[in-house]
């Protein structure tokens, strides 16, 4: 039962902002919208979360629509070592809290 | 910290032995999670054990997978008997639970190849 909906790829040039749309039509009031990412052979790397309001970090911002149905990932200025698997996932606080599951991703290619 | 270890990086098997994959969690994390990965299937949840206890194990494929938490700070994950459609990456995940919800950390994978 995927919660999410996901671009299967998608290609970004060196030095641009990467924005990573992601899907969540049945999210529920108590759920997060957490994103990870997975580069080659290593294992998946939280990036960000949110509830409701907009988040930014050092790695990427997390921009959620009003309704909570969907929501962008953005990487401000991609780089080479950006290029990985990125994993859109809800994930609830009480019963479903542990279920941190993850969908098929978008794979992002940075070309130089 | 060192963060999540797992271990053996590598494992190699003959079909119908037995494996152990270990991990030991980061300190003062409370969660912990085994998953494992095939270009199949993707990443799977198999369990996860909240204060050393399992929670919720129904991702875990059939009776010859099972997996304890003795201790805070170690986790294994056997099969017996293994076999070739076990071959995967199977990879340990600490988090500290709290009321707001927060990240897990991976290891660096068990790459389990049954022959």
């Amino acid at each position: 039962d995927a919660k999410t909906t996901q671009p299967p790829s998608m290609d970004c040039a060196e030095g641009r902002a990467a924005n990573l749309p992601c899907n969540h039509s049945t999210i529920s009031g108590n759920e997060y919208v957490y994103w990870y990412r997975q580069i080659h052979s290593q294992g998946p790397q939280y990036i960000i979360h949110g509830l409701k309001n907009n988040e930014t970090n050092e790695m990427a911002s997390l921009i959620i629509t009003e309704d909570r149905k969907s929501s962008t990932l953005i990487l401000p200025h991609a780089t080479l070592r950006d290029t990985a698997v990125y994993y859109c996932i809800v994930r609830g606080t009480t019963d479903s809290w542990g279920k941190l599951q993850f969908g098929a991703g978008t794979q992002v290619v940075v070309t130089p | 910290d060192a963060g999540v270890i797992q271990s053996p990086r590598h494992e190699v098997t003959e079909m119908g032995q037995e494996v152990t994959l270990r991990c030991k969690p980061i300190s003062g994390h409370n969660s912990l999670f085994w998953y494992r990965q095939t270009m199949m299937r993707g990443l799977e949840l198999l369990i996860y054990f909240n204060n050393n206890v399992p929670i919720d194990d129904s991702g875990m494929p059939e009776d010859r997978f099972s997996a304890k938490m003795p201790n805070a700070s170690f986790s294994t994950l056997k099969i017996q008997p293994s076999e070739p459609r076990d071959s995967a990456v199977y990879f340990c995940a600490s988090s500290p639970r709290t009321l707001t919800s927060t990240e897990a950390f991976f290891g660096q994978g068990t790459r389990l190849t049954v022959v």
